[in-house]
């Protein structure tokens, strides 16, 4: 079965550090990746997504993600964080044979100004 | 486009009673998903429509159900809550473009079994 690992779950940084988030995936098929972001009290949004063609994706806020095959991840980069970006950050996998989403366990970004 | 709605955003209900919650869709969309959030379990997968008809199931009991209706509108049905269905549930509309295929999240409706 499909499944996405997030390494971090607790991340604390100061404003204007950079992020790497990292997230894994089982699935050695052809694979549809998301980050998601939820904001506290609001819903989850879609940050980026990779289906194919450029392994650098950019999504909105300035986040950007890198899909890696070989390495099996699709991590999660900003280069200068804002306190504004304090979230609960999804990985996610599209399971292309059960067209459901498959959840990282989610990582907490903590910016502190 | 408006975005995904979710009806109610917030229930209380006590053990053994039935509860059901209602999503619509982005305009144009056909599919809807449902997820159950909770803090100890992450985001799980409860089930898709598409065209009235459900297409996939989650692990999940024979008391989690839900229906679609030909205007797309979903709605999912607890029967005999029990208190580890406290959650927020989450509906996602789900667009297809080609080779992409992406879901758009509702703001939930929280749920608390007491």
């Amino acid at each position: 079965a499909q499944s996405v690992s997030q390494h971090n779950h607790h991340v604390i940084l100061s404003e204007a550090a950079s992020l790497e988030l990292g997230c894994n995936y089982s699935y050695g098929g052809t694979v549809n990746l998301f980050w998601y972001v939820q904001y506290p009290g609001q819903h989850l949004q879609l940050l980026l997504k990779y289906f194919s063609g450029d392994p650098l994706v950019k999504g909105i806020k300035g986040f950007e993600a890198e899909f890696i095959k070989s390495k099996f991840s699709f991590n999660l980069r900003k280069p200068s964080v804002q306190w504004s970006d304090t979230a609960e950050y999804f990985c996610a996998v599209l399971s292309g044979g059960y067209n459901k989403l498959i959840f990282g366990a989610g990582t907490r970004l903590a910016v502190h100004p | 486009k408006a975005g995904v709605t979710q009806t109610p955003r917030y229930l209380i209900k006590t053990r053994g009673q039935q509860v059901t919650l209602s999503c619509s869709p982005i305009s144009g969309h056909r599919s809807v998903s449902w997820y159950q959030q909770t803090p100890g379990q992450g985001l799980q997968f409860l089930f898709e429509y598409f065209s009235e008809t459900q297409r996939n199931k989650g692990n999940f009991p024979g008391r989690f159900s839900g229906r679609q209706f030909s205007n797309s509108r979903s709605e999912m049905n607890v029967s005999t809550l029990e208190l580890g269905d406290s959650a927020l549930y989450l509906c996602a509309s789900r667009e297809r473009s080609g080779s992409t295929d992406t879901q758009y999240f509702g703001p939930g409706t929280r749920l608390t079994v007491l």
